[in-house]
């Protein structure tokens, strides 16, 4: 079955400190990949996502991720992070039509990021 | 609109009361999902609807029965609910199902508890 890890569980980082998330996924087909953010009491909201093409992919709030799809990774790199990234961070897949998995966004266990100011 | 409306916010009921969860969208999307998020959790995946029909049933007990009366509107209709179901309850949707490239829209979510 498809799979989505997420290797760190939580991290505590200080403003302007770089940071990356580690993603990778089980699945060897045609994949979406997705990084979506959930700050504290509110809704996912979608920080980037990948489907095709350059595998640099640039998203909202200075994030960025790159897909590696020999290691079937898709790691969230920000340069420099803020208090106001503190949040939970989803990495999510799913996978193209022909799969016995279509329809299905699969979510990683998450990654909370806690910044200290 | 670009939207994802889910009523209640928040919502308590008993363990032998019967609520629905409601969900609508206006974006033209013809698939539709239903999630729960527990605490520090991420989402799970309960039903999938595509261009009104149940496809997917992640083996949701039988007391949470979806139902997609049109196209734009989603049901979850709750009954007999243990305390444990207590959560998040997120609803999505994506313009295909079989084309995840499209992305998805999540709604802010029903925060069920049950006592």
């Amino acid at each position: 079955a498809q799979s989505v890890s997420q290797h760190n569980h939580h991290v505590i980082l200080s403003e302007a400190a770089s940071l990356e998330l580690g993603c990778n996924y089980s699945y060897g087909g045609t994949v979406n990949l997705f990084w979506y953010v959930q700050y504290p009491g509110q809704h996912l909201q979608l920080l980037l996502k990948y489907f095709s093409g350059d595998p640099l992919v640039k998203g909202i709030k200075g994030f960025e991720a790159e897909f590696i799809k020999s290691k079937f990774s898709f790691n969230l790199r920000k340069p420099s992070v803020q208090w106001s990234d503190t949040a939970e961070y989803f990495c999510a897949v799913t996978s193209e039509r022909g799969s016995s998995n279509t329809g299905k966004l699969i979510f990683g266990q998450g990654t909370t990021l806690q910044v200290k100011p | 609109d670009t939207e994802v409306t889910q009523t209640p916010k928040h919502l308590v009921m008993g363990m032998t009361n019967k609520k629905s969860l409601k969900c609508e969208q206006h974006m033209g999307h013809r698939a539709m999902y239903w999630y729960k998020q527990k605490a520090k959790k991420p989402p799970e995946l309960m039903f999938v609807y595509s261009y009104e029909k149940l496809s997917i049933n992640e083996s949701v007990p039988s007391r949470f029965s979806p139902e997609c009366p049109n196209s734009s509107l989603l049901n979850l209709h709750l009954h007999a609910l243990q305390p444990e179901d207590s959560a998040l309850y997120l609803c999505a949707s994506s313009q295909d199902r079989d084309r995840g490239s499209y992305g998805y829209t999540f709604g802010s979510g029903t925060r069920l508890t049950v006592v």
